[in-house]
């Protein structure tokens, strides 16, 4: 399994500014994921961060909302930039770790975010 | 993208009594994950499987991969049951997604009372 830790575990910010969500994992991993879950909602995946190159992103999502770094193989980071109300979620990290015996993902605690 | 359904979408218990609860999905699948998310938001695993039967303490899992379903069964339930149980595929390796990502479903709110 894998140790994940996400900073900050919650916040509530004003419209217009931006949050750096960190999350660190305690061994390496092969890959590295960011979901976002809207109030009562189910999870959705926002990009897949990899490592040393550009983040994918799905359908949906844009690097100038959502930029992502990752430069090693245990640490990522998510940018939620120029913040509506509607960004109010739980972003989470899920990792695969490298020669999983099982190809199980984990996920971090998330940060639950609130913008006001 | 594959879709992904659960059922119930809500379901409240007696502490002690069993549940069911069910996961169709609409495609082949190499990975599917059973979850539990506590009332801090926290997503436990429970389950990785994607085929067969496995057991851990009250819970069990089974997915029938031809058949496209997945159950989770909770025996003699307790109040630190509750929350949201997820279920989460990855579509099978060349079927036009992204590598590793998870689909998941709306998921279903247990509630135990004592």
């Amino acid at each position: 399994s894998a140790v994940i830790s996400q900073k900050p575990s919650r916040d509530i910010c004003q419209r217009g500014t931006s949050l750096t969500i960190q999350c660190q994992v305690d061994s390496q991993v092969t890959m590295m994921f960011w979901y976002r879950q809207q109030p009562g909602q189910s999870l959705t995946l926002i990009a897949t961060a990899n490592q040393g190159s550009e983040a994918t992103y799905e359908s949906g999502f844009v690097i100038d909302k959502f930029p992502i770094s990752r430069p090693n193989l245990t640490f990522s980071t998510l940018t939620v930039s120029n913040m509506s109300p509607e960004d109010s979620s739980i972003y989470l990290c899920s990792v695969e770790p490298f020669l999983a015996r099982e190809e199980t993902q984990y996920f971090g605690p998330g940060t639950r975010l609130l913008v006001l | 993208g594959i879709q992904v359904e659960q059922s119930p979408p809500d379901l409240i218990l007696q502490e002690g009594a069993n549940s069911t609860l069910r996961c169709n999905f609409s495609d082949s699948v190499n990975n599917l994950q059973w979850f539990h998310q506590n009332p801090w938001g926290q997503l436990i695993n429970l389950f990785y499987i994607p085929s067969g039967t496995k057991q851990n303490g009250r819970l069990s899992a089974t997915t029938v991969a031809t058949e496209r379903y997945s159950l989770l069964y909770i025996s003699s339930s307790q109040t630190t049951d509750s929350g949201v149980y997820f279920c989460a595929v990855e579509r099978s390796f060349g079927r036009g997604s992204t590598l590793g990502r998870l689909y998941f479903g709306r998921g279903t709110q247990l509630t135990v009372w004592p």
